[in-house]
């Protein structure tokens, strides 16, 4: 079964670097998505992106962050500047709509790439 | 976005089914209802997903009431391997917003 792919698993990184967390969607995916999870707490909506373009993003993916689908096959998260509070497990996601808008496609979640910030 | 509520945690023990109800009473006339499943240090996982009546894959069933503010996931027969946390969501397809979950602990 196809699978989303996240490298790497773990980063470590010190305040104030930037991070890129890198993804590999399922192929016939047409929306990405990064989610994150601080250890314990919710699994939190970061941004959707469709089309070369943010199409969603929360209150937490400010100016510091970014995406980009730079080829045809992967999609990244850069952090530009790390804070303590950005240490958290980020899922990238991928899903495919139906253009008829008559089923909510699921996504399909990566195994993630555990951020830890010192 | 549709607020749901799980229960927070479930108690089980193996080979029993489990049944795990949301409430989604804000519930919108195109909003689909999604369930989800969490490992420690894992993604989450689709279970299953539905609009309406019954939907039964390999792995789940999931029971909508006619009115749509509940919905119910059912698990035959769990083993051990089902410990995990099971998100309920619905909502918009583009910010699915995943709640606190249920933490299902099955024993042997």
């Amino acid at each position: 079964e196809p699978e989303v792919t996240q490298t790497p698993s773990h980063q470590v990184t010190q305040m104030g670097q930037e991070v890129i967390l890198r993804c590999v969607p399922i192929s016939n995916h047409l929306y990405f998505y990064w989610y994150r999870q601080i250890l314990g707490q919710k699994v939190e909506f970061l941004v959707s992106f469709y089309n070369n373009e943010i199409s969603e993003k929360s209150e937490i993916f400010d100016d510091q962050f970014s995406v980009e689908r730079p080829d045809g096959s992967n999609f990244t998260l850069k952090i530009r500047s790390t804070k303590l509070e950005d240490s958290a497990m980020y899922f990238c996601a991928s899903s495919v709509r139906d253009p008829g808008g008559s089923y909510n496609s699921p996504l399909h979640f990566g195994n993630g790439t555990r951020l830890t910030v010192t | 976005l549709a607020k749901t509520t799980q229960p927070i945690s479930m108690d089980s023990y193996e080979g029993q089914e489990v049944n795990i109800t949301c409430s989604h009473n804000n519930i919108a006339t195109n909003d689909y209802i999604t369930w989800y499943q969490q490992f420690p240090s894992q993604g989450p996982r689709f279970i299953i997903q539905g609009y309406k009546t019954k939907v039964t894959n390999e792995v789940a069933s999931l029971f909508i009431p006619a009115d749509r503010k509940s919905s119910t996931l059912s698990l035959p027969r769990v083993s051990l391997s089902d410990t995990a946390v099971y998100y309920c969501l619905v909502g918009a397809f583009q910010k699915l917003v995943f709640g606190t979950g249920t933490r299902l602990l099955v024993s042997p």
